[in-house]
């Protein structure tokens, strides 16, 4: 069964630390990997897009990793800010383009 | 560009009502997906359209909700009749091609008393 699994559940860091959010997944054919922020209130938006021969994709302090041979991908926050919080959504596609999403992460930056 | 638009931002109904949802997606955009977000199941597909075709809509929870696609700028969602249980925030995204980025709406949220 195509699954995505994300931990931790929920996570409370202080302002300036680092952190790393982590996804699982059993969803074959592969396409690509997304990461999403989703803002309390607000609709998802994508911070990430890797596909299988992508091991590592950036958008300013979000660094994104995808090891396609143990399924895992992990989410990693550098310097964070208080406009951090919020909840990080782990997709995968498969090759029928259909999306499966994880249960996502509640992140709580906190001054 | 306006992004994608959803109407109404809110809307509070009494159970046994028709509710319909609406919206635009991006100029462009080929595919369109409407979700359901609640607490306890987090988001779910319900429905995606690929030139305004319906591809996949076995996420349509059960026979009162249908969508429909009628030309590439405007999908509705219609839950008919309504029941508490269906009180969420739907969004609804679009994307270019099939791979591509989906662009998500601001979201209705939908409370049914």
């Amino acid at each position: 069964k195509n699954q995505v699994e994300q931990s931790p559940q929920s996570l409370i860091i202080l302002e300036g630390k680092n952190c790393t959010l982590q996804c699982n997944y059993t969803v074959s054919p592969f396409s690509n990997l997304r990461w999403y922020k989703q803002d309390t209130g607000r609709g998802p938006v994508s911070l990430t897009i890797m596909t299988f021969s992508e091991n590592t994709k950036s958008n300013g302090r979000y660094t994104a990793t995808l090891d396609a041979d143990t399924k895992q991908s992990s989410l990693h926050i550098t310097a964070s800010q208080l406009s951090d919080s919020a909840s990080y959504i782990c997709v995968v596609s498969d090759s029928n383009y259909q999306l499966i999403w994880g249960a996502g992460t509640k992140l709580i930056i906190k001054p | 560009d306006a992004g994608v638009i959803q109407s109404p931002r809110h809307e509070v109904t009494e159970m046994g009502q028709e509710v319909t949802l609406r919206c635009k997606p991006i100029s462009g955009h080929n595919s369109l997906f409407w979700y359901r977000q609640t607490m306890m199941r987090g988001l779910e597909l319900l429905i995606y359209f690929n030139n305004n075709v319906p591809i996949d809509d076995s996420g349509m929870p059960e026979d009162r909700f249908s969508a429909k696609m009628p030309n590439a700028s405007f999908s509705t969602l219609k839950i008919q009749p309504s029941e508490p249980r269906d009180s969420a925030v739907y969004f609804c995204a679009s994307l270019r091609e099939r791979v591509g980025e989906q662009y998500f709406g601001p979201g209705t949220r939908l409370t049914v008393t």
